[in-house]
Formats: C-alpha cells, sequence, structure tokens
C-alpha cells in the first residue's frame, strides 16, 4: 500500500545532542512537510518542500533545518534539541493541483529530550 | 489570512450518542474543507473533504456540508462508538492561493460506554 512511513515512531537523545528524524514516502508526491505537535494543540509547520524547492516558516527555529534527497524522502534535523523541542513530529505529504490538497501523514515520531 | 476556528473540547458523550463539532472558517478565495482525526499516538488521517459550497463529504457514519453563507463546515455523526474516541481537526486549504493548509486547534472526543 502506499503511505508515509516515518522512523523512528519513538526518539530519546540528550539536551544539546543532535538527532535526525527520517520520512519516507511511496505516494511519489511532490510536496513533503514537516510539523510539529505539542499535547493538545494542532500540528504547527516547520516548512515544506514542493519538489525540491524548499519553504521555512517565518517561524521555525535555526535549529531546525531539513534536507529533502529525493522525492521518496526528507529528513529533519534537530541541531541542538532543547527540553522545549520534546513533541511529537509529524511527516505529510501532497501533491499540488487544481482543487483539494489533502494531506497523507505518516504515523509521527514522538521525540523525548532528557 | 485564513483561519478555522473549532469549538472547545472535550466532548464527552455517551455511546449512540449524536454528534456535532463546529467548525467555522475565514479564508479569501473559494477554499477546499477537511475533517481529520487523529487517534492516541498516531498520525492525522483524512476523514472527509467537500472541495465547494453545498459539498457533502462523508465517511464511516461521518459527515459535514460545507455552507458558503455560513462559512461552516460542521461535523456530525447520528451514533457515536467508544472507537470514535479521538481528536478532530477542521482545515482548510486554498488552492487558489498558498496551498498550505490551515488547521484549527482540534476538538478531542471522548465516547464513554
Amino acid at each position: 500500500d502506499a503511505m508515509v512511513i516515518q522512523n523512528p515512531r519513538y526518539q530519546v537523545t540528550q539536551f544539546g545532542k543532535p538527532v535526525t528524524l527520517s520520512c519516507s514516502q511511496t505516494l511519489n508526491h511532490n510536496v513533503m512537510y514537516w510539523y510539529q505537535q505539542k499535547s493538545s494543540q494542532a500540528p504547527k509547520l516547520l516548512f515544506h518542500y514542493y519538489d525540491k524547492d524548499f519553504n521555512n516558516e517565518a517561524d521555525t527555529p535555526d535549529n531546525f533545518q531539513s534536507r529533502r534527497p529525493n522525492t521518496s524522502f526528507c529528513f529533519l534535523d534537530i541541531r541542538s534539541p532543547g527540553l522545549g523541542d520534546a513533541a511529537m513530529y509529524l511527516c505529510a505529504t501532497s501533491t499540488r493541483g487544481a482543487g483539494a490538497e489533502t494531506q497523507y501523514f505518516g504515523p509521527g515520531t514522538r521525540l523525548l529530550v532528557l | 489570512g485564513n483561519s478555522v476556528t473549532q469549538m472547545e473540547g472535550p466532548v464527552t458523550l455517551s455511546e449512540e450518542a449524536f454528534l456535532t463539532i463546529n467548525c467555522t472558517y475565514t479564508a479569501t478565495g473559494y477554499p477546499s474543507l477537511f475533517w481529520y482525526v487523529q487517534y492516541p499516538g498516531e498520525g492525522l488521517q483524512l476523514l472527509l473533504k467537500a472541495t465547494k459550497a453545498d459539498d457533502k463529504g462523508s465517511n464511516k457514519g461521518f459527515e459535514a456540508t460545507y455552507r458558503k453563507e455560513t462559512t461552516s463546515f460542521h461535523l456530525e455523526k447520528g451514533s457515536v462508538q467508544v472507537s470514535d474516541s479521538a481528536v478532530y481537526f477542521c482545515a482548510l486549504s486554498d488552492a487558489g492561493g498558498s496551498y498550505i493548509p490551515t488547521f484549527g486547534r482540534g476538538t478531542s472526543l471522548i465516547v464513554h460506554p
């Protein structure tokens, strides 16, 4: 089945230790998104790629970086995680075109910062 | 700019009760409207959508009608089950402008047996 896969599902890191979260998709969608979701809140968009074009949200901290080496994969790098970065990180994809832009989400990676 | 307003939760119901979760929106242009559901510990899943005024989206017994005159997209279900317990997000996507979706803050639904 076509899907969005996130690894790992749970990630524990230490304060200040770089961590990378990964996302892959078999949908061949041209747009990929990274969201941060804290408890009882809506997902907050960090950045997205439209093909290879990177789009950063204005309020995304510099501590967060992303890479998209090809259509299928996208990575979220947190250079120096702080306690406030503990959250669920959601990857999503969509295909841009006329009409509705349904997003397809992965199961998320829950990040714990010790 | 675009915005989505959802009713505050949690909504607590008994099994087989009728459900309504209100959602209103503000948008420039002609947005598409969505309801996503998030079960505990999981990502969001599309529940239903509507792309133009008066369209009704439906899935798994849930339905919502795109009301342009009241800028609303309320979610309804005639008889909820315990398994419907989740967080529900209303969202819009303005294909005529930015294709980035705007999410509401989510409404938690708790269904008791």
